[in-house]
């Protein structure tokens, strides 16, 4: 079956770095998304890696390892606004999302 | 980014309505929408795609005579949860993509909180 497995609930203080790692067990690979979501909110979105390595996009940076199954997202320099939840996202091959459950990132000052 | 404009944002309704929900995509021609629902602290659950012009592709377990979804144009897609239990109570969400081989971004509506009382 296909499966997303990322941990449930995460606490990072303010200013500090925090990585959110994400495995993927999918039918085929298409990429992988990473979401933030406020609560009450629909999803933003942050990043897509379909090759293998780390993209940066400011504070953000997104890491792939396609043998590995396996995905983080990386998150600098926190801020209060960070306090959200992350959504890890596979597209299989048939370029349907295949949905982890969220991971709380709990931000205290 | 591209704009994906769903409406309303919160409907309260009795049980035994209808409520219609819109998407739309503002500024790009979506030929593929996505309707997902997403309970308290879970993630979303997709409930159906819709592909212009066509009958709408629903997921296993998905009702599809309560949740009647027409896309009638390339920048509209609509959900209508008929006889509203409330347990139909829940987070309804579109997305749109402009083309559907496009996967660099999936774009999402604001999401509407339906409440069934």
């Amino acid at each position: 079956g296909q499966n997303i497995d990322q941990p449930t609930e995460m606490t990072a203080t303010e200013g500090a770095i925090v990585q959110i790692n994400c495995t993927y067990q999918t039918s085929g690979f298409n990429g992988l998304f990473w979401y933030q979501q406020h609560a009450g909110e629909a999803p933003t979105f942050l990043s897509y890696n379909v090759l293998d390595g780390l993209e940066e996009k400011g504070r953000f940076s997104s890491f792939l390892s396609r043998s590995k199954g396996y995905s983080y997202l990386l998150l600098k320099e926190l801020q209060m606004k960070d306090s959200a939840s992350y959504l890890c996202a596979a597209v299989d091959s048939n370029y349907q999302l295949i949905w982890g459950a969220g991971t709380k990132l709990i931000i205290k000052p | 980014g591209a704009v994906v404009s769903q409406h309303p944002s919160r409907v309260i309704c009795k049980s035994g309505t209808s409520v219609k929900i819109e998407c739309r995509s503002l500024d790009f021609q979506a030929t593929t929408m996505f309707w997902y629902r997403q309970f308290p602290k879970q993630s979303l659950m997709l409930m159906a795609t819709s592909n212009e012009g066509s009958k709408a592709t629903y997921e296993q377990g998905v009702e599809k005579d309560k949740f009647l979804i027409n896309h009638a144009s390339l920048t509209l897609s609509t959900l209508t949860v008929t006889s509203a239990h409330p347990e139909d109570s829940s987070f309804y969400i579109c997305s749109a993509r402009p083309h559907s081989n496009d996967w660099t971004e999936a774009f999402f509506g604001q999401g509407t909180r339906l409440t069934v009382v």
